[in-house]
């Protein structure tokens, strides 16, 4: 099965920061990912899916790029609001196997 | 409003059974995939089990592949997860979440609901 690793494991940033978070995929995976949103205590959102299209009512300071293999998340200044856990998930082929997440918090 | 309500959580003892339900609202249920994940304590997400509309595609993860199965029955808008043989480590909390892509080009888990927590513990 193809691995899913996400780097950092964590950060720290300031406010209107620009945050880049990096998922990698052991095999190419095409543009079959998508991005989550998890803050503490809630239900994960939707951010991002096809590597790069933003799901409706999502803020653009939030934007997806990559393919094949290398995949980064990108949050342009960085919110408040934006304290979460961040998950990619691929989906080319089950299983459909979640990063292991990127806890981002403000400095 | 879409919404996705789950019951059937509790504590079970280790090798016991559960079934999980979620109840689906505000959207055509019929029309749309479903998946399954789940959330130990403390842990990240964990991918558990997809189901197409028509029940004709059906996916799990090693983790539970040969213990959990999972339904739906379109006609009472329901998605359930039948999980038997169950471990300490299928603690967590369990969520059902939509998919709405028919295609396959663009997965992904649009609707959560809120989880029921899972505890296997003698």
């Amino acid at each position: 099965d193809i691995q899913m690793t996400q780097s950092p494991s964590s950060l720290s940033a300031s406010v209107r920061d620009r945050v880049t978070i990096t998922c990698r995929a052991s095999q190419g995976i095409s543009n079959y990912l998508a991005w989550y949103q998890q803050k503490p205590g809630k239900v994960p959102k939707l951010l991002i899916y096809a590597a790069s299209t933003l799901q409706s009512g999502v803020p653009s300071r939030f934007s997806g790029s990559g393919s094949g293999t290398d995949f980064t998340l990108t949050i342009s200044s960085l919110q408040p609001e934006d304290v979460a856990t961040y998950y990619c998930q691929k989906y080319n082929s089950a299983p459909f196997t979640f990063g292991p997440g990127t806890k981002v918090d403000i400095k | 409003e879409v919404r996705l309500v789950e019951s059937g959580g509790g504590l079970v003892q280790p090798g016991g059974s559960l079934r999980l339900s979620c109840a689906a609202s505000g959207f055509s249920f019929s029309n749309y995939n479903m998946n399954w994940v789940r959330q130990a304590p403390g842990k990240g997400l964990e991918w558990l089990s997809y189901l197409s509309i028509s029940s004709s595609s059906v996916y799990y993860a090693d983790s539970v592949k040969g213990r959990f199965t999972i339904s739906r029955d379109n006609a009472k808008n329901s998605l359930y997860l039948h999980m038997n043989s169950l471990r300490d480590e299928d603690t967590a909390v369990y969520y059902c979440a939509r998919d709405p892509d028919s295609s396959g080009y663009y997965r992904r888990l649009d609707y959560w609901g809120q989880g029921t927590l899972v505890t296997v513990s003698s």
